[in-house]
Order: structure tokens, then C-alpha cells, then sequence
């Protein structure tokens, strides 16, 4: 079965640069979350889109922004990056009528 | 914010013997799910019950649900060098356009073979 796919798998970048990772949902999912995993911590929630709205923001930087595409795949983008942006960025995707969220690989960001 | 706390934090066991995992959490909620992460790598969903079911079952694993005490349990009955992981509970408030996930702070399990 299809899975979502993120890309790239790793990012190594430097301080004050910029960032874009790409996610793609399984086919006919129709939400997208977006997640970062810091070292050692559980997972928080940044943004989520349906249906190509924004329909959640959690604690996402305002340096950060994301979009979802029309053909439901989403982007986010990460400018003047910090130290403390080094993280696991997972994307997970659902189907509008049920309630798992299927995670991605994630996209392993280095900031140095 | 941490919506559920995990306990243990960390848990070692012998292969072939049974983990157990506990979550709680502080909302009301719609759902509670368990994911499997091994060593930095991708999340993976092993279970979800809902605020009106109070056990599942799926191969190994059973998962309970007290949402009067605000807890699950997560049990791996006959562990597997390959169930070394850490382990997530993740909860969702139910509301329309706003399931996003809050998990708690994992397990770390390690079975010794």
C-alpha cells in the first residue's frame, strides 16, 4: 500500500538559510499534519490543512509557513533557520472519513 | 504543551516475556492511538481505540482505555528483539478540521534477547 513520502530524507543547512520540505499524503487523503520532533521529545504539532485550507496551527514559528497544493500535496517552509529548527519533521496524512493519521519517514533537518 | 505523560519512561525486559506501557492525559478526547518508533526513525501506527471502547485487540497487543481515569495501557504480549522501539500515545480532541494529534513523552522499550 502507498505510504506518504517526504522529501528529502535529510537536509543539512546553516544558520539563517532557508528550507523547504515536501510531503506527499496517500492517495485520496485529503488532510495533511506537519510535525517536529526535537531531540529526545515527543512529537508537536506546527500546521495542519484540509482539503487545501489551513485548518490548525499549533506552535509553528512565524518564520515558518506551509501550503497544500491542489493536488494535495504540501510544503513547508522554514526561513532564517535556527540552531534550534535541528529536528525530525514528520508529516502524517488522513482520510476525511477516519481517524488514523499515517506518518511519514520524516525529513531529518540539520541546522549548523 | 505535553497532553499525556508515559510511564515507564524506560522499560527492559527479557524476549518472550509481556511489556506493559501506561499513558494518561488531561483532556477529554475523541480518540487515543499508540504509535512504534524505532531509533529516529518514522512513526508507525499500531493501534487506535475510540473514547467509547474500552479494550482492543490486534495480533500481540491489547489496549485499554479508562477515560474516567484518563489513561491506557498498552501490552506486547510474547516480546520480540524486533519490538524494541520507543512507543507513543497520541491523543485527538475531536474537532471538525482540528484532529491533531498531542502524544505523550514515550516509552523506550528494550527486549534483551
Amino acid at each position: 500500500a502507498a505510504g506518504v513520502i517526504q522529501s528529502p530524507r535529510h537536509l543539512i543547512k546553516e544558520k539563517r538559510e532557508t528550507a523547504t520540505l515536501k510531503c506527499y499524503p496517500i492517495p485520496r487523503h485529503d488532510t495533511v499534519y506537519w510535525y517536529q520532533q526535537g531531540p529526545g521529545q515527543d512529537p508537536q504539532f506546527l500546521i495542519s490543512f484540509y482539503e487545501k485550507m489551513q485548518s490548525d496551527k499549533g506552535s509553528i514559528p512565524d518564520r515558518f509557513s506551509a501550503q497544500q497544493f491542489s493536488d494535495y500535496h504540501s510544503e513547508l517552509n522554514m526561513s532564517s533557520l535556527e540552531l534550534g529548527d535541528s529536528a525530525l519533521y514528520f508529516c502524517a496524512s488522513r482520510d476525511g472519513r477516519g481517524d488514523t493519521q499515517y506518518f511519514g519517514p520524516g525529513t531529518r533537518l540539520t541546522v549548523l | 504543551s505535553q497532553q499525556g505523560e508515559e510511564d515507564p519512561q524506560a522499560l527492559s525486559i527479557q524476549e518472550g516475556e509481556n511489556a506493559t506501557m501506561n499513558c494518561s492525559y488531561k483532556t477529554s478526547i475523541n480518540n487515543l492511538q499508540w504509535y512504534r518508533q524505532n531509533s529516529g526513525r518514522g512513526l508507525v501506527h499500531l493501534i487506535l481505540i475510540r473514547s467509547n471502547e474500552r479494550e482492543k485487540h490486534s495480533g500481540r497487543l491489547r489496549v485499554t482505555l479508562d477515560t474516567s481515569k484518563k489513561s491506557s495501557s498498552l501490552l506486547i504480549t510474547a516480546s520480540r528483539a524486533a519490538d524494541t522501539a520507543s512507543y507513543f500515545c497520541a491523543t485527538d480532541a475531536y474537532n471538525f478540521g482540528n484532529e491533531k494529534l498531542t502524544f505523550g513523552t514515550g516509552t523506550r522499550l528494550t527486549i534483551i534477547p
